[in-house]
């Protein structure tokens, strides 16, 4: 079945050490993006590419990066999480967002805990 | 600015039905969805809207007036698998996907 998997489900670090995590597709979709959620808040779009093009959400703030080597992967860095980073992230897929009933596809999130 | 308003919490009783409403602001329309979201869980495509009226999928119906910038997803015959967070999110004018904080949805036997 076409999917779109993360790894690991589950990522405990530690305050300051860096940590990646890891989202691919099989459903070959040009644009792949990174959400982190806390509870009872909506997805909050920390950047997505289209493509190749990356495009960052102006209050993503510099600790985080992300990297697409290739059409189905795409890594999340956090570089010195902070407690405050604790979340959920969430990689999700679509085709391009101007297609009629375009739809993100969600993969099923990593729990980061920071301790 | 943009945003979504949806009720944080609403409680029913399994077998019952339930309206979900959604109400948005945003630079432009190009649709909205629902999503369904259990705890702890990734969000799960429920339906989506571009034009004016209800959308009816099995149990699910969604209804969009663009002219009143609402929206609400209707619930029948509840299952306590129900018991979840609904989301509503607006794509914009831009093409961004604008998300509501959701509504968590309490289904009581």
């Amino acid at each position: 079945d076409a999917m779109v998997i993360q790894n690991p489900r589950y990522q405990v670090t530690q305050f300051g050490k860096p940590v990646t995590l890891s989202c691919s597709q099989t459903l070959n979709h040009n644009v792949m993006y990174w959400y982190q959620q806390k509870s009872s808040q909506a997805p909050k779009l920390l950047f997505h590419y289209y493509d190749k093009d990356f495009n960052n959400e102006a209050d993503t703030p510099d600790n985080f990066q992300s990297r697409r080597p290739n059409t189905s992967f795409c890594f999340l860095d956090i570089r010195s999480p902070g407690l405050g980073d604790a979340a959920m992230y969430l990689c999700a897929t679509s085709r391009d967002p101007s297609t009629p009933s375009y739809e993100q596809y969600f993969g099923p999130g990593t729990r980061l805990t920071v301790t | 600015g943009q945003n979504i308003d949806q009720p944080t919490e609403m409680t029913a009783t399994e077998g019952a039905i339930v309206q979900i409403n959604c109400t948005y602001q945003t630079s432009g329309f190009n649709g909205l969805f629902w999503y369904q979201q259990h705890a702890g869980e990734a969000p799960t495509f429920l339906s989506y809207n571009v034009l004016d009226g209800l959308e009816e999928k099995g149990r699910f119906s969604s209804f969009l007036s663009r002219s009143k910038g609402y929206s609400y997803l209707l619930l029948k015959e509840l299952q306590m698998k129900d018991s979840a967070s609904y989301l509503c999110a607006v794509i914009n004018s831009n093409y961004q996907l604008i998300w509501g904080a959701g509504t968590k949805l309490i289904i009581k036997p």
